[in-house]
């Protein structure tokens, strides 16, 4: 268990239907990552907060939103849903700003299928 | 750009020895980390070189050549739990984790 916790762990929708992932960090670590990993795909990350303000952007869609609250928490909200968009999304935290040794923890994934 | 290349899927016997190769071009480095996913999980993390050399961790061993741009993680004593997929990443000069596509790693018994 990495102390990173993700919810829905799974999730069915229609297209364009909106939907939101929440993640709770590691007790401590400041900076929430949020990655979108397509069936047998690599990691693709789409945005960074680091103690509630955006730190880094990936790829990351004009349909998508996301926001770290004060207590830490983070959600990625996604919209206008598409077939594509049907993924793993997982989030994952550290303590830094930045990626210092690599060492980021990431949660079990929350599975989005749209139909 | 920014690019980590690594090949898509390796193939080996339990008990082997297998090394899975990558080779980086960055915008500023900090370290090569590896990760390891199984099927349907979560990324976790195996071991990370700041510096030149080999770290050894187990049955697993991560080398790093900064004047090559190339780095490679060692397995040894294969067991049937490994086979995963290897993700090495590199931390640039913001900070940031650019990942490669990831290693299959098929074992056979």
């Amino acid at each position: 268990d990495s102390g990173v916790t993700q919810t829905p762990k799974h999730l069915i929708t229609a297209t364009g239907q909106r939907v939101t992932l929440r993640c709770s960090p590691r007790s401590g670590d400041l900076s929430v990552y949020w990655y979108q990993q397509s069936l047998d795909q690599g990691l693709q990350f789409l945005i960074q907060y680091y103690n509630g303000e955006e730190r880094a952007k990936g790829n990351i869609l004009e349909r998508f939103s996301a926001q770290q609250f004060p207590d830490l928490h983070s959600e990625l909200n996604l919209s206008s849903l598409e077939l594509g968009d049907s993924a793993l999304y997982f989030c994952a935290s550290s303590v830094a700003q930045g990626a210092n040794r690599n060492t980021i923890y990431f949660g079990e994934g929350s599975w989005l299928t749209v139909v | 750009g920014q690019s980590l290349e690594q090949p898509s899927e390796v193939t080996a016997v339990e008990g082997a020895i297998v090394q899975i190769n990558c080779t980086y071009q960055t915008s500023g480095f900090y370290g090569l980390s590896w990760y390891q996913q199984h099927d349907g999980g979560a990324p976790t993390f195996l071991s990370y070189n700041a510096l030149d050399g080999l770290e050894e961790t187990g049955r697993f061993s991560s080398f790093l050549s900064r004047s090559d741009s190339y780095g490679y993680l060692l397995l040894q004593e294969l067991q049937m739990k490994d086979s995963a997929s290897y993700f090495c990443a590199v931390t640039d000069s913001n900070y940031q984790l650019i990942w490669g596509a990831g290693t299959k790693l098929i074992i056979k018994p």
